[in-house]
């Protein structure tokens, strides 16, 4: 089955500095990668996603890459700030609607 | 958007009993609900996934007689968890696919103690 790899697991950055979190996946079938925000005791809220046909897709402050021929994609936030602070999870899907299998999990402080 | 509405919120109970946790979705209907157990400072680990209408399909290690799914219609599944441990504890959360939004909608979760 799938395996989902994500670094760091804890990240702590200046408010105003970048946030990049990597993610590595291990079935070369999965062409569906959304990434959750999720806060203590809370449901993980998405982000943003990227199907296997982009290679980069951008939302504001928040952006995500794809690499499908290295079977990684990486998750950027620039300018952050302290309500970034969260536990981010990267996830893998062989198809928008199947199963998911999420990373570990990356623990983001943003220091005021 | 599509909401899920998952309880109870917070459930203790005693080592065991069993304890039943319902996900409804409020305004879309889910044919497939999948179920997640999060550990304390843990990712979100698949249980199993129920179809409505048939058995559900479980993941490697997970006892399908100790957590029942029942997917009887497309709005509301349940998890029931059946003669609970303290190693049970956990915080459970649903998850079904909106195919209007194309899009995963979480339950708010709930957090088991079995004591």
């Amino acid at each position: 089955g799938e395996n989902v790899e994500q670094h760091p697991s804890t990240l702590s950055v200046q408010e105003g500095d970048s946030a990049v979190i990597k993610c590595t996946y291990s079935d070369s079938a999965s062409n569906y990668f959304p990434w959750y925000k999720q806060e203590l005791g809370k449901r993980p809220q998405l982000i943003i996603d990227i199907r296997s046909n982009v290679g980069e897709k951008k939302d504001q402050r928040i952006a995500v890459t794809l690499n499908k021929t290295a079977k990684h994609f990486s998750l950027h936030i620039t300018e952050t700030q302290p309500e970034d602070s969260a536990v981010y999870f990267c996830a893998a899907s062989p198809a928008a609607g199947n199963k998911l299998t999420f990373g570990g999990g990356t623990r983001v402080l943003v220091k005021p | 958007g599509a909401v899920v509405s998952q309880h109870p919120s917070r459930v203790i109970c005693k080592s065991g009993t069993s304890v039943k946790i319902e996900c409804r979705s409020l305004d879309f209907q889910a044919t497939t609900m999948f179920w997640y157990r999060q550990f304390p400072k843990q990712s979100l680990m698949l249980m199993a996934t129920s179809n409505e209408g048939s058995k559900a399909t479980y993941e490697q290690g997970v006892e399908k007689d100790k957590f029942l799914i029942n997917h009887a219609s497309l709005t509301l599944s349940t998890l029931t968890v059946t003669s609970a441990h303290p190693e049970d504890s956990s915080f459970y959360i649903c998850s079904g696919w909106d195919n209007s939004n194309y899009g995963y909608t979480f339950g708010s979760g709930t957090r088991l103690t079995v004591v």
